[in-house]
């Protein structure tokens, strides 16, 4: 089936230690997104890619940077995560010009920060 | 600018009973979708139910039906006969139309179901 699949599941890193969070879709979507979602709130969109140009939100910390190397893969790199960054962090991809298709979501990389 | 409002934090049904979350939306555009989302404490996002602003008639999908009530910018989730695992947070979203690339979500209502 085509899917959305992030690696890892769960992610521990330590306070000021670079970390990289990946996606990878088969569904040759031309749009990745990266949501961060904290306890019991609606996902934040930090920044979404349409094929290789780069969008990012006006209030995204500039801790946070992203790769988009190809079509299929995406990555989130925060280079020094703070406390207040541990959350779940969300891929999607869409089909731009689709606007009636739902999102597809990956099953998100739970971060922790020691 | 656009915006999503959910505001039930939280509701509890009986098992096998129907329960609505409410959704109100603001938007200057007049081509939108509107979506809704089903998040387990597991954490993945599981899309329900979508409606276009220019489809004339409510979205179903099995258990869910969406009550679109245009002019008030409404588009509620009626779920049906309840289940236990319905168990989770639901989340209203729109996407701009034209092919835009942004969903703003709600802040989400979780549903508990009773058994």
């Amino acid at each position: 089936d085509a899917m959305v699949i992030q690696n890892p599941r769960y992610q521990v890193t330590q306070f000021g230690k670079p970390v990289t969070l990946s996606c990878s879709q088969t569904l040759n979507h031309n749009v990745m997104y990266w949501y961060q979602q904290k306890s019991s709130q609606a996902p934040k969109l930090l920044f979404h890619y349409y094929d290789k140009d780069f969008n990012n939100e006006a209030d995204t910390p500039d801790n946070f940077q992203s790769r988009r190397p190809n079509t299929s893969f995406c990555f989130l790199d925060i280079r020094s995560p703070g406390l207040g960054d541990a959350a779940m962090y969300l891929c999607a991809t869409s089909s731009w010009g689709n606007s009636n298709q739902p999102q597809h979501f990956g099953d998100g990389t739970r971060l922790s920060i020691l | 600018a656009q915006k999503i409002t959910q505001t039930q934090p939280g509701m509890f049904v009986q098992e096998k009973e129907a329960v609505t979350l409410d959704c109100t939306y603001d938007t200057s555009d007049q081509s939108y979708g509107l979506f809704w989302y089903k998040q387990p404490s597991s954490g993945e996002m599981i899309f329900l139910i979508y409606q276009g602003s220019y489809d004339e008639q409510n979205a179903t999908e099995g258990r869910y039906s969406l009550n679109f009530q245009k002019a008030r910018k409404s588009a509620n989730l009626v779920i049906s006969a309840s289940q236990l695992g319905d168990s989770a947070m639901y989340f209203c979203a729109m996407r701009e139309g034209g092919g835009g690339f942004k969903t703003i979500f709600g802040a989400g209502t979780r549903l508990f179901v009773k058994a």
